[in-house]
């Protein structure tokens, strides 16, 4: 069974801060690299679909990288807001499915 | 992209009764997904919706205690069966606009929370 780990569990930032989660999962065949951002009561959202080692991608504040090599990406925000606060997911996609990681809790105090 | 609605929000069962959960999606989507999150644990795939015909279930879950309906590609229902208090999480249905899911950004709803007293 695929494990897809993440790390921290949790995180409490001040506003302003930047900041970098992982995740990581074993190095294995895999479709893509999904990185979620998940706020409470409402829908996953979708920030990056990562495919290739050495990928990196960018979307506003917020970017990613993969190494598929080593088996980890990393996600970053600069200057962290309060709308910032959610729950980021990391998923591997193979087949049909989707491995979620246990997803890094971010509190972004103002 | 997808906007996906379910049905409740959120409710409180009693032990022994079943739940509907509805799933809507606003457009056409290939494949479409139920997962869910117990308290404390990853999202995890129970089963893949087929039009038409019966769901693909993962390993640990089956037709009885979770039966899933998709009559047509927006729309898809799924049952949980003889409650519970361990079938209390979050129950999310996710649909996809491509053909090969793990490489596609997957859609989801936003949730029913479900508590089984």
């Amino acid at each position: 069974i695929l494990n897809v780990e993440q790390s921290p569990q949790s995180l409490h930032v001040q506003e302003g801060d930047s900041t970098n989660f992982t995740c990581s999962f074993p190095s294995s065949n895999f479709y893509a690299l999904h990185w979620y951002r998940w706020e409470t009561a409402k829908s996953p959202e979708a920030l990056f679909v990562m495919t290739l080692n050495g990928d990196e991608k960018k979307k506003g504040r917020i970017s990613a990288t993969l190494n598929t090599k080593e088996g980890y990406s990393y996600l970053y925000i600069k200057g962290s807001q309060p709308e910032d606060s959610a729950t980021y997911l990391c998923a591997l996609g193979y087949g049909q499915n989707f491995v979620f990681g246990p997803g890094t809790r971010l509190s972004v105090l103002p | 992209s997808a906007v996906i609605s379910q049905k409740p929000s959120r409710d409180i069962c009693q032990r022994g009764t079943s739940l509907t959960i509805q799933c809507q999606v606003d457009s056409q989507v290939t494949m479409m997904f139920w997962y869910r999150q117990q308290p404390g644990q990853s999202l995890t795939l129970i089963a893949t919706a087929n039009q038409g015909s019966e769901a693909t279930y993962e390993s640990g879950f089956v037709i009885d205690k979770f039966p899933i309906s998709r009559p047509n590609l927006t729309f898809s229902t799924l049952t949980v069966s003889n409650m519970s208090p361990e079938d209390s999480s979050i129950y999310l249905c996710s649909g996809g606009l491509g053909v090969t899911p793990g490489a596609d950004t997957q859609y989801f709803g936003p949730g029913t929370r479900l508590t089984v007293l």
